[in-house]
This record gives C-alpha cells, sequence and structure tokens, in this order.
C-alpha cells in the first residue's frame, strides 16, 4: 500500500521564525519528491522538488531529503503570513503502476504563521 | 515558466445536464495530465490519468462513463461531467506533466456547483 504520510497541524509558528514541514513515505525505491502548497480555495502550487539525497535550496525554501529514513522534509525560513496554507507532500512511487507518473499525495499541514 | 489554464473557473448548471471542462497546458507540452477532484477541507482525490492519443485510465470507484475524457492533442485535455448531479458538485483540477519530467503543473481549478 502506497502511502505518504503528513502531520496534518495544524502547525502554528510566529512571524519570522522557521517552519518545519515533515513527510515520510513508504516506498523505498520512490526518486522523485515535490513539494506544493495549497491556499483555502485555490488549487496547488508547486514549491519544489528533490531527487537526490541532501538540502536543496530556493530563496526561503528548503526541502531536505533522506531516502534512508524514507523522510523528506520542507523548512521556511523568515515565515509571513502570506505563507499560511496547506503544504502538499508528493512523491512519485516505483509502486505507481502504468509507468504512470502518478504522484501519491499526503493529506497536508497545515501552516499558520502568526503575525 | 509552466503555466496550466482551466476553463470554465466556475460553473452552475441544472441537474441532468453535461459540463465540459478544459485544461490546457499553455508553454509546454504535456503528453500526460491528471484529473482531480477536492471536496471541502479534504484531501485531492486523483480521478483518472489522461494520456494524448488513448484512452484515459481512471481510479477505483470512478465511473469512465460519467466523466468522459478526452486527450486531444499535448496541450489540451477534456473532463466531461455527464448528467451532472448534485453530488458531482466539487472542486476539479487538472494538472499536467511536462514532458521529459515527472513534475506536474496544476491549473486554477474548476468549481462545479449541480441545482
Amino acid at each position: 500500500q502506497k502511502e505518504v504520510e503528513q502531520n496534518s497541524g495544524p502547525l502554528s509558528v510566529p512571524e519570522g521564525a522557521i517552519a518545519s514541514l515533515n513527510c515520510t513515505y513508504s516506498d523505498r525505491g520512490s526518486q522523485s519528491f515535490f513539494w506544493y502548497r495549497q491556499y483555502s480555495g485555490k488549487s496547488p502550487e508547486l514549491i519544489m522538488f528533490i531527487y537526490s539525497n541532501g538540502d536543496k535550496e530556493d530563496g526561503r525554501f528548503t526541502a531536505q531529503l533522506n531516502k534512508a529514513s524514507q523522510y523528506v522534509s520542507l523548512l521556511i525560513r523568515d515565515s509571513q503570513p502570506s505563507d499560511s496554507a496547506t503544504y502538499l507532500c508528493a512523491v512519485n512511487m516505483n509502486d505507481s503502476g502504468a509507468g504512470s507518473y502518478q504522484l501519491t499525495f499526503g493529506k497536508g499541514t497545515k501552516l499558520s504563521v502568526i503575525p | 515558466g509552466a503555466v496550466v489554464s482551466q476553463h470554465p473557473s466556475r460553473v452552475i448548471c441544472k441537474s441532468g445536464t453535461s459540463v465540459k471542462i478544459e485544461c490546457r497546458s499553455l508553454d509546454f507540452q504535456a503528453t500526460t495530465m491528471f484529473w482531480y477532484r477536492q471536496f471541502p477541507k479534504k484531501s485531492l482525490m486523483l480521478m483518472a490519468t489522461s494520456n494524448e492519443g488513448s484512452k484515459a485510465t481512471y481510479e477505483q470507484g470512478v465511473e469512465k462513463d460519467k466523466f468522459l475524457i478526452n486527450h486531444a492533442s499535448l496541450t489540451l485535455s477534456t473532463l466531461t461531467v455527464t448528467s451532472a448531479h448534485p453530488e458531482d458538485s466539487s472542486f476539479y483540477i487538472c494538472s499536467a506533466r511536462r514532458d521529459a519530467t515527472d513534475t506536474q503543473y496544476f491549473g486554477p481549478g474548476t468549481r462545479l456547483t449541480v441545482l
């Protein structure tokens, strides 16, 4: 059973702090990992993708991947109220079937940045 | 950029009518597109995988005769909700996978209300 697990939150952080969002996945052979942001009532927006172990930085966002432990995380530095949204972790799992490029999504973590 | 459009953004229709939703990748080719449905405060649910030039692959429990998918070109997929009923009211979101990658970009979504 392919699974992507996220803490549903809400995760509350004060403005300016670092928000840390975590995700674990079940398929050890997974190769591609994505973070999407979804504002209430809107569609998901791609923030970052990561393929290799280690850190990948893009502006205030850092994705971290540890394939041995099967977890991927997203750090948001200098959090702003506009970062308040639900963050979706998505994984392209080997067993998605049909060579399909399907992504398995976590249920999302709701982040609230308090001014 | 990687822009995906959806049309219409919002539609209200009477029970029993059919509604067509278009999904276009504006600046990249997408052999594969995906259709999702999301109910309020719930997770994304994959409905089907749409491949250019071939039949769509539907997820378990999704009626292929009710949700007709056509992927006529490398930049356009359509979803037709046939004989819509109030329980079909939902937020329908497409995504397009950029060719030669496994990255999905989402359209802005279509909010369907069936009276």
